[in-house]
């Protein structure tokens, strides 16, 4: 059994470029979830794909959008990219939308937005 | 902001001492849930306790959950240095798909 991957694992980009993240859930999850983690901080919810739909969404702007491709990996894209993006960005899947044993995390992309 | 808080932000101890950490929330939960990460890397679930539970263990992990005050608490009994680390408490419920996380309490476990 794998477990949750991302990629790249570090990336650097100018102010104004687009990024995408990517994530392969566990196997057998069919739940993605994306989280932002400023330093020194908790993460805080982007939004979740259930089944290739956005399952609800956070408190986050338009630019940034996602995807969840039919084998449930999914991915995060953020345009006109600001300072203020620089952080990890954590992916976590599941089997269901609101487990009752916990999301398994991938270990997550560190954005340097310069 | 429906962000919990842990307390204390940041905890150093000796081998083999407890630690405790406390976490409160804002608003009903299903349940609470405890995350480690290790240096700004991946989060790891540790345990889980539902909304109706008191009481959870899980190997040298204790937590307990006080609804009323709307409180949980996480114990490491017998800490080593390889629990050094920063621990998140994160709450889910009200309908919500999302875990609310706080801003997490750092430990440091001194050989």
């Amino acid at each position: 059994e794998t477990g949750v991957t991302q990629s790249p694992t570090h990336l650097i980009k100018t102010r104004g470029q687009q990024v995408t993240l990517r994530c392969s859930s566990q196997s057998g999850h069919n739940t993605v979830s994306w989280y932002q983690q400023a330093l020194g901080q908790g993460p805080q919810f982007i939004f979740q794909y259930y089944r290739e739909e956005e399952n609800g969404r956070g408190n986050f702007p338009p630019r940034f959008s996602g995807l969840q491709f039919p084998n449930y990996s999914s991915e995060l894209n953020v345009n006109a990219l600001e300072l203020d993006d620089s952080a990890l960005y954590l992916c976590a899947s599941s089997l269901v939308r609101q487990p009752s044993y916990g999301y398994t995390f991938g270990s997550g992309t560190r954005l340097t937005v310069v | 902001s429906q962000q919990g808080e842990e307390d204390p932000q940041a905890l150093s101890i000796q081998e083999g001492e407890n630690a405790t950490m406390n976490c409160s929330y804002k608003t009903s939960i299903n349940n609470l849930q405890w995350y480690r990460q290790n240096s700004g890397r991946g989060l790891v679930h540790l345990i889980l306790i539902r909304s109706n539970e008191r009481e959870k263990h899980s190997g040298r992990l204790r937590v307990t959950l006080d609804t009323s005050k709307k409180s949980s608490s996480l114990l490491i009994t017998a800490s080593r240095a390889a629990d050094t680390a920063s621990y998140f408490c994160a709450q889910s419920g009200g309908g919500s798909e999302k875990l609310v996380f706080g801003k997490g309490t750092k430990l440091t476990v001194n050989p």
